[in-house]
């Protein structure tokens, strides 16, 4: 069963903080993707990564970044949180080519 | 600019009904089709995939394809209180773009 493990399911940052949502796949996936749900929005893609060190801009990547040290963790970093940055944020990982993507449970980040 | 697009509903369905859900999309050059379900507060899961003209099936799920019109759906038939979700169309070409989703409301 493919797994994808978000490290934590609630978290709440002041404005100005550093944070880190951390992305952990078990099934040795090459791409990974982070995005961001709101409602009326859907779903909008932030960072991709289709291999280790390797990064992509998704949509709306402005004030994220994303490290991929290693083939099975993808990080998201919101450097300075903003309240506007709120958000179910979904991180999903899928073989090269391959439209069904398994999702993590999802963080749900409150900026306040 | 790809655009996948769905009525974002809510669709209410009588229980034991069949449940229609409709996506249209933009790329001519899309080469496969996707439908997720999410739950209220779950993340999205893969129900059906498509990738040739016609129809799918898969126990109560059908998914159809018409390349032509640009056009995918999704039926649920004996819909059941369970099938209450948003459902997610997903289309890709060399990169996946989501609609925004369909909320369903089985009525029992």
């Amino acid at each position: 069963d493919v797994k994808v493990t978000q490290s934590s399911r609630y978290l709440v940052k002041r404005t100005g903080e550093k944070v880190f949502l951390e992305c952990v796949q078990d099934m040795d996936h090459e791409n990974m993707f982070w995005y961001r749900q709101d409602p009326g929005l859907g779903l909008r893609l932030i960072y991709f990564s289709y291999d280790v060190k390797m990064k992509e801009k998704g949509d709306i990547p402005e004030g994220y970044s994303v490290s991929r040290e290693k083939k099975e963790r993808f990080s998201l970093i919101l450097e300075s949180a903003s309240t506007n940055q709120t958000s179910m944020y979904l991180c999903a990982s899928s073989l090269p080519g391959q439209g069904d993507y398994t999702f993590g449970s999802g963080t749900r980040l409150t900026v306040v | 600019q790809k655009e996948v697009e769905q009525n974002s509903g809510p669709l209410s369905v009588p229980e034991g009904a069949i449940a229609s859900l409709n996506c249209t999309y933009s790329d001519r050059g899309s080469q496969s089709f996707f439908w997720y379900r999410q739950y209220s507060g779950k993340s999205p899961e893969l129900i059906m995939f498509i990738y040739s003209n016609g129809d799918k099936e898969d126990g109560r799920f059908t998914a159809q394809l018409n390349k032509a019109s640009q056009y995918v759906s999704l039926l649920i038939r004996d819909s059941q209180p369970s099938d209450s979700a948003t459902y997610l169309c997903a289309v890709n070409n060399d990169k996946i773009i989501f609609g925004k989703g369909t909320r369903l409301h089985i009525l029992p």
